[in-house]
């Protein structure tokens, strides 16, 4: 089992929809997610960070975090085409230390106009 | 003023050759790392140094060489390059020491070794 898993996409969503990106994690005592987006051939950007459960909300973007069944989701409302990219979620595993933050595979999300 | 910089941004070399990225960051930040992200942009981390002191030390070949001169700076040295060594090479900080553990990401360094 891969630590963090991300469906790879492509996800399709009209402009001005709602975009639904899920991510799970193997180790249960995870304290720190995020999540980065990377546009083509550019570096990962962080556009949120969660630490505890429930969720956390920051201009049109929500994170979710439900510790129990081990998944975190960004949410995107009105989605823009400039949200066109991919998604990477990163988890810090209890194990290996804080700083081993672990990514996954990212889900590529595509906005149609 | 960018945060995290790295040099060079593209770098093409043979095979067996020497060479070496430099990254650099303006954030005052206590932590530096580096990952690589190969074609199917999985990104896996390297190395991590705290205040010039390496933390983490994947399972990477010992062909790469990390340096940190300060808390500011981390290089990546990578002796006989081999074709699987072409990637994108990604250097981040983040105040992990603090208790913040974002990560900033520089440009990359995209290595084509042939």
């Amino acid at each position: 089992q891969k630590e963090v898993e991300q469906n790879s996409g492509p996800l399709s969503v009209p402009e001005g929809a709602i975009a639904s990106l899920n991510c799970t994690y193997s180790d249960r005592g995870s304290q720190s997610f995020f999540w980065y987006r990377q546009y083509s051939g550019k570096s990962p950007e962080l556009i949120m960070f969660i630490y505890s459960n429930g969720d956390k909300e920051d201009g049109r973007f929500t994170a979710q975090l439900n510790k129990a069944s081990q998944y975190v989701s960004l949410l995107i409302r009105d989605s823009q085409p400039s949200d066109s990219a991919t998604y990477l979620c990163a988890v810090i595993p209890i194990s290996g230390g804080y700083q081993k933050v672990t990514f996954g595979t990212g889900t590529k999300l595509q906005v149609i106009p | 003023d960018t945060a995290v910089s790295q040099t060079p941004k593209y770098l093409v070399t043979q095979m067996g050759n020497d060479k070496s990225i430099k990254c650099e960051q303006n954030l005052g930040h206590d932590t530096m790392y580096w990952y690589k992200q190969d074609s199917k942009k999985f990104l896996k981390i390297m190395f991590s140094y705290n205040n010039k002191e390496l933390i983490i030390n994947e399972t990477v070949p010992n062909r790469f060489s990390p340096k940190s001169p300060d808390k500011a700076h981390l290089n990546l040295h990578i002796n006989s390059l081999e074709l699987g060594d072409s990637a994108v090479y990604f250097c981040a900080s983040s105040q992990a020491l603090a208790g913040s553990y974002e990560q900033y990401f520089g440009p990359g360094t995209r290595l084509t070794v042939t």
